[in-house]
């Protein structure tokens, strides 16, 4: 079952900030997060383990709340390089789920403009 | 070169017929993905695999069949292609599970 983000499209001017959500039904292991450009492949931004910790480089950084199965994605002060979409991917917690591996969600299309 | 690539990056097909797509990676990783993308759907995923000979199914794998007797390679099969396989393919690998996945440049794959 593919984990939840939201909004789906957010546009925002140079600057300003913005957050993407990411739930799931499932207890989690990990969530990664991965940004797309259009015609392009998916790339890696980070992955965020089991144990609530948050993540950073740049501008760009995430937390995870393994209890409420949630994960945020957070941009400040964006750039025009960073207008693509953006996937959360989980990892069910194997204990309780098996064998699931890394599913992504619906996506969140985020356009900057000057 | 090192990496993971896909072949062929276009493919057009005519319904019934089997098409497959390849994947290969150059890292020795022991996980290996495929995904299709749709608008609207994001990234669904297809089939994974643990390590060669270990395949499972994922969220939408019906049509679809994969092998891996090589942990380099990981082909995605279409036995008999319908429209609504039409769509763009991604391949992924990753080193171990909880690591980056690493993604081929996609197969848009086109059913008439």
């Amino acid at each position: 079952q593919q984990p939840v983000q939201s909004p789906q499209a957010v546009i925002l001017r140079e600057g300003e900030d913005a957050v993407i959500n990411c739930s799931s039904s499932k207890a989690l292991y990990s969530v990664h997060w991965y940004r797309q450009k259009h015609g392009e492949a998916p790339v890696f931004l980070m992955i965020l383990l089991k144990g609530g910790e948050q993540k950073g480089h740049d501008k760009i950084s995430a937390s995870f709340n393994e209890k409420k199965q949630q994960s945020s994605l957070y941009l400040t002060a964006s750039q025009l390089s960073y207008s693509g979409t953006y996937f959360c991917g989980t990892e069910a917690d194997f204990v309780n789920f098996g064998n699931e591996k890394l599913t992504f969600g619906t996506g969140t299309r985020l356009t900057i403009i000057p | 070169d090192a990496g993971i690539t896909q072949s062929p990056r276009y493919k057009i097909t005519e319904t019934g017929r089997q098409v497959t797509l390849m994947c290969h990676q150059t890292w020795s990783h022991s996980y290996m993905f495929w995904y299709r993308q749709d608008l609207g759907h994001g990234l669904r995923l297809i089939y994974y695999s643990a390590a060669a000979d270990i395949t499972d199914k994922g969220e939408v794998p019906d049509g679809y069949v994969v092998s891996r007797s090589k942990t380099e390679n990981f082909p995605l099969t279409l036995e008999s292609a319908t429209r609504s396989q039409t769509s763009v393919y991604f391949c992924a690998s990753c080193y171990r599970d909880s690591t980056k996945a690493f993604f081929g440049q996609g197969t848009r794959l086109t059913v008439v």
